[in-house]
């Protein structure tokens, strides 16, 4: 069975970088079959999706959010990590990673989430 | 990239038909067959219940539908369960390799 477990300070300062990582089980992330990504929900608002690494090395992210975020993987430890920097009140969120399976005859995601974590809130504020 | 819109609520009675709409433009869900469906129960991960409009994952009820016509994709739930009491979100490809979300609907179930 697939889970994927986010983890990380659950309070960072305006300005700094908010750092989080998801573990993977029950699958590998360098078996190439699938993105991974990171979504965000502010409270009472929808969901955001804020970003996909694939394991060569691509990466696509929310224009909105691009100068901010880099998403990167630990093949050794099977986890993927998401970086967003400067940050302010407004990306306080439940942030959540989530596995997007890959086209198997095109570099491509499928575009949707078949496995995701339960979420873990992270508050900006000094 | 302006989040797909969806009513903020939705109630049924058990055994009823409900439907949920994630209206958006033909730059997303009109443009693609990506759409796919979540259910999130507070404190769990969401569930895909839906993906290319209108398939089911494997272990999900058949209860559980989708549909689109033109820029408009709707999820059906026949026959409803307390269970299903949820939030519900919708999402579609928006061209760029990037994903939109809908603003998410809270199913009550009376």
């Amino acid at each position: 069975q697939v889970q994927l477990q986010e983890s990380g300070p659950g309070l960072v300062k305006p300005s700094q970088t908010l750092s989080l990582t998801c573990t993977v089980s029950g699958d590998s992330i360098a078996s190439g079959s699938y993105y991974w990504s990171w979504i965000r929900q502010p409270a009472g608002k929808g969901l955001e999706w804020i970003g996909r690494f694939y394991i060569i090395g691509d990466t696509n992210y929310n224009s909105s959010l691009k100068s901010r975020v880099t998403i990167s993987v630990d093949r050794s430890k099977n986890q993927f990590s998401l970086k967003l920097s400067s940050v302010t009140a407004a990306d306080t969120a439940v942030y959540y990673c989530a596995r997007e399976p890959r086209r198997t005859f095109a570099a491509a995601s499928k575009y949707y989430f078949d496995y995701w974590g339960r979420g873990t809130l992270v508050t900006v504020s000094s | 990239q302006s989040a797909l819109t969806q009513p903020a609520s939705v109630s049924g009675s058990p055994g009823q038909s409900i439907a949920i709409s994630c209206t958006g433009t033909s730059s997303d869900v009109g443009g693609y067959n990506y759409v796919s469906w979540y259910q999130n129960h507070p404190g769990r991960a969401p569930k895909l219940i839906i993906y290319d409009v209108d398939s089911r994952p494997s272990g999900v009820s058949n209860r559980f539908s989708g549909s689109k016509s033109g820029n408009t994709a709707s999820l059906s739930i026949s026959g409803l369960q307390a269970e299903d009491e949820a939030d519900y979100y919708c999402s579609s490809y928006a061209g760029s390799s990037t994903v939109v979300f809908g603003e998410g609907t809270k199913l009550t179930v009376l």
